[in-house]
């Protein structure tokens, strides 16, 4: 069970749009900046955005983070072949004292 | 540009202790205020934190593996290692290593090796 709550699957059509959420408390999204990492299959995760809505040098801008409260969003646009992965929420959690994760979203790019 | 790449054993005894390291090439482990990090991932499953060290030495555990891990490091060898004893099936898992990020304005990893698969069976 992941301290971070994410869709376990989503799928959109070439050249649509997707968002995945990410849900949390207090003691992490509600008070600690969220990143979201990509990991292809057979892959390590790469960190995609970090401190919320903040893109990586050399990241595509097709993808944006944002969050609200202690809920948190990844949106791809234009999305393509290649965003076929897994994503996964993170935020450092006040009470645990550490880094968690959420369990990861599989898109699926139809 | 900074890279990590982990070496260890494959297959580890039930009850033995899962050794790894973790080399940084293209930077040095003692610059800047990174924490070199531990992380794992359950076959199929999402991720999970596991520690982390800075340079001086000074650690950080996930409370719930704390008792049984213990991560150290070499500036000598621009290294970090990771120890986890008494190990069971449910330590198999891939493990990586990676370069954190603590600031006030948060937390994030932003360099990742490319994991070590550890199976645990006798």
């Amino acid at each position: 069970q992941s301290v971070l709550t994410q869709p376990p699957s989503v799928s959109e059509a070439p050249r649509q749009r997707v968002t995945i959420s990410c849900s949390g408390s207090s003691s992490n999204i509600g008070n600690n900046a969220v990143n979201w990492y990509q990991q292809v299959p057979g892959k390590a995760p790469k960190l995609l955005i970090y401190y919320d809505d903040m893109l990586p040098s050399g990241a595509s801008d097709r993808f944006s983070g944002s969050k609200s409260g202690t809920s948190a969003s990844l949106a791809i646009s234009g999305l393509q072949s290649e965003d076929e992965a897994d994503y996964y929420c993170a935020a450092w959690d006040d009470s645990l004292n550490g880094p968690v994760f959420g369990g990861g979203t599989k898109l699926t790019v139809l | 540009q900074v890279q990590l790449q982990e070496s260890g054993p494959g297959l580890v005894k039930p009850s033995q202790t899962l050794s790894l390291t973790c080399t940084v090439s293209g930077g040095s482990i003692t610059s800047g205020d990174y924490y070199w990090s531990w992380i794992r991932q359950h076959p199929g499953k999402g991720l999970e934190w596991i520690g982390y060290i800075y340079y001086t030495g000074r650690t950080f555990y996930n409370a719930s593996l704390k008792s049984l891990v213990t991560i150290s490091v070499d500036t000598s060898k621009n290294q970090f290692s990771l120890k986890l004893s008494s190990v069971t099936a449910a330590d198999t898992a891939l493990y990586y290593c990676a370069r954190g990020i603590v600031a006030v304005a948060g937390h994030y990893f932003d360099y990742w090796g490319q994991g070590n698969l550890v199976t645990v069976s006798s």
